[in-house]
């Protein structure tokens, strides 16, 4: 069953751009995965889904400036313009046969 | 416009029994793959049980699997997480989410969850 690894924090100045990372495990390096943004005190809202080929389809009314990319096993999510709202818990996901799996997430804090 | 509002949560002694209801709107249920997540508090997302699109199926967490029953009213367009021997650890914001549709097993829309509380 696939594993997803995310760093548990990073953080970015206010209208600069930042890389978030999610990290498939051993074997499976071709599966896709879905990003979800988790704004603080709200649920979860879907952003994208990341291929492996770095094409992504993004969820509806989700800005320009998030873009999602691959590189092997690693699929990236990438805010530009960095704005206030965006500082928030961002969580990637997967699925294996009968599961669904998640990443533990990174939160991001604009400064 | 769809919309997953998530009732039935509550506070509960260990070893109790709740039964929670997540009423969709703007899509027809059993076109999709439905779930139930979870999120104790200060920590990250869980997932706890699938209801496949064409109901022939159902899958469960390691961690709740005998103790949880996922299931579907069609006729009510809702899904239901029917819980049993709660501990302490089942304490928890549970979401129910649906699926991305055409095979596609990702999380697509989410409710804005409800709270429960595991003690005595």
């Amino acid at each position: 069953q696939p594993v997803l690894t995310q760093s548990p924090s990073a953080s970015a100045s206010l209208g600069a751009s930042v890389k978030l990372t999610c990290t498939l495990s051993s074997g499976h390096s071709t599966y896709a995965i879905a990003w979800h943004q988790q704004q603080p005190e709200k649920g979860p809202r879907y952003l994208m889904k990341v291929n492996s080929d770095g094409s992504h389809t993004k969820g509806d009314g989700i800005p320009e400036r998030f873009s999602g990319s691959s590189s092997g096993a690693e699929r990236y999510l990438t805010i530009s313009s960095l704005q206030s709202e965006d500082e928030a818990d961002y969580y990637c996901q997967t699925w294996g046969t009968g599961i669904r799996v998640f990443g533990g997430g990174t939160k991001l804090t604009v400064l | 416009e769809v919309h997953l509002l998530e009732s039935g949560g509550g506070l509960v002694q260990p070893g109790g029994s709740l039964r929670l209801s997540c009423a969709a709107s703007g899509l027809t249920l059993s076109t999709y793959a439905m779930s139930w997540v979870r999120q104790a508090p200060g920590k990250g997302l869980q997932w706890v049980a699938t209801f496949s699109a064409g109901g022939g199926s159902t899958y469960y967490a390691d961690s709740v699997k005998g103790r949880f029953t996922i299931s579907r009213d069609d006729s009510k367009n809702t899904l239901y997480l029917q819980m049993s021997s709660l501990r302490a650890e089942d304490t928890a914001l549970y979401y129910c989410a649906k699926d991305l549709g055409g095979g596609n097993r990702y999380f697509h829309y989410w409710g804005q969850g409800t709270l429960v509380t595991v003690s005595s």
